[in-house]
């Protein structure tokens, strides 16, 4: 089964509207954290915003910010007044805290969305 | 964060070629990780290094062979390879994958090497 499922291919949105990427996840490690990546075409993997499973408020990072259901393992990411620097692909990635008895930082990402940011 | 630098950021080599991918990190971190991003497919983690010492190689095969000389360095030698080994490569660093705080293991990635194999 997979870890983490982002069911949207693509997503369009207008400039300056708000969007949101779902995301869901598999775990039975009380204890993980959810992460989402922003991927230009350049390649890099940019840091957006980081949920942990115990917070009891949902993330925010400026534009940013995390709609964590924890009792349905979803963590979706809502971007406000989109800019059209914001089109990419966007990963979500889990990272429990115990591993199959292992804890070697190893993040699990899903298969990403594409953004795509109309004038 | 841009503190983690790779180089070369675009590779073409033949299957009997040797070449080596380096990565360096300016973040004081602990724990640098090497991941392979082939098209359609999720980004896949090759090897973890947590304090120079290798803690995870998943499964890889030996014509990839990491090398972590100190905390701010990791390497990624290349030979024999084929040309399903073309991908995008990214190396990571965090602060400490073992801190106990998950937050703590944010990864910072680097912008990748685009290898070819031809």
């Amino acid at each position: 089964a997979q870890k983490i499922t982002q069911t949207q291919p693509g997503m369009f949105v207008q400039e300056k509207e708000a969007v949101t990427l779902d995301c869901t996840y598999d775990t039975s490690d009380p204890s993980y954290g959810l992460f989402w990546y922003k991927q230009p075409s350049s390649g890099e993997m940019i840091f957006l915003i980081y949920q942990g499973s115990y917070d009891q408020q949902n993330a925010t990072e400026g534009r940013y910010s995390l709609n964590f259901q924890k009792a349905r393992k979803s963590a979706n990411l809502v971007i406000s007044a989109s800019q059209l620097g914001d089109s990419a692909m966007y990963f979500c990635a889990m990272r429990e805290r115990w591993a199959g008895g292992t804890s070697y930082g190893k993040l699990t990402f899903g298969q990403g969305t594409i953004l795509t940011v109309h004038p | 964060e841009t503190g983690v630098t790779q180089t070369p950021r675009h590779l073409v080599m033949g299957m009997t070629n040797k070449k080596s991918l380096k990565c360096e990190q300016h973040l004081g971190h602990n724990a640098m990780y090497w991941y392979k991003q082939s098209a359609k497919k999720p980004l896949e983690l090759m090897f973890v290094y947590n304090f120079k010492e290798q803690t995870e190689n998943n499964s890889v095969p030996s014509r990839f062979s990491p090398e972590c000389p100190n905390s701010s360095h990791l390497f990624l030698h290349l030979h024999t390879l084929q040309p399903e080994d073309s991908a995008l490569y990214l190396c990571a660093s965090s602060q400490d994958w073992a801190s106990g705080a998950v937050k703590a293991d944010t990864q910072y990635f680097g912008p990748g090497t685009r290898l070819t194999v031809l």
